[in-house]
């Protein structure tokens, strides 16, 4: 069992606004700042979409956005595309280690 | 351009040991701090450990601490991980990861990634 919560999957047609969303708790999620997400394609490396709850890195497009509201994170895809279909983990800092999310497979419909 | 190269994956039998490699490049290595990253054949990701840009100050997770060991040598640009007493269930594909910021400490995110290498643990 994963120490923080994502949804098994999430699914929307392209153009649609898609959220997925990440519960942990106080010790984590809630805590601090240090809130990540990763989009992974099959087969390949994560990429950091999501840094310090709701950074976009360069290069990220600004469909991708993060926010926090207590102890649940969430990461908003806007206007979703085909390219968009992939898994997507969450991660948070906790006392000196690093916990990651289930996963959530977005669809494309 | 930055780039990551985890090198030492295989078949090694259960209580067995494997290092595994991870070269580093594009980058000041030494100002960075370094994350091993898990991924078991069609699951999650799982963080394995994180070592500052010295060398000075790590962390393991407590399903491989005093098993695993993180390492690097900044004078070869190169991070390593130590699996001690393998278990079947260490069998994954093992990335290293860049944090996102140079600093003495850690930002938790990591923004360049290797392809990882598979470790399979079977008798």
């Amino acid at each position: 069992q994963s120490a923080l919560t994502q949804p098994a999957s999430v699914s929307g047609s392209p153009g649609q606004s898609i959220t997925i969303s990440c519960t942990g708790t106080n010790s984590d999620v809630g805590g601090h700042h240090y809130v990540s997400w990763y989009q992974q394609h099959p087969g390949k490396a994560p990429k950091l979409m999501i840094y310090e709850v709701s950074n976009r890195p360069s290069g990220v497009p600004d469909r991708f956005s993060g926010s926090r509201s207590g102890n649940t994170a969430s990461l908003t895809i806007s206007g979703l595309q085909v390219e968009d279909e992939a898994n997507y983990y969450c991660s948070s800092y906790r006392s000196s280690n690093l916990v990651f999310g289930g996963g959530t497979k977005v669809t494309v419909l | 351009q930055v780039r990551l190269m985890e090198s030492g994956g295989g078949v090694v039998q259960p209580g067995r040991s494997l290092r595994l490699s991870c070269a580093a490049s594009g980058f000041t290595f030494r100002t960075y701090a370094m994350h091993w990253v898990r991924q078991s054949p069609g699951k999650g990701l799982q963080w394995v450990a994180v070592i500052s840009n010295d060398g000075t100050n790590k962390y393991h997770a407590d399903s491989v601490k005093g098993r695993f060991t993180i390492s690097r040598d900044n004078s070869k640009n190169t991070l390593y991980l130590q699996m001690n007493s393998l278990r079947a269930e260490d069998t994954a594909v093992y990335y290293c990861a860049k944090d996102l910021y140079s600093s003495d400490w850690y930002s938790w995110s990591s923004d360049y990634w290797g392809q990882g290498t598979l470790v399979t643990v079977s008798s």
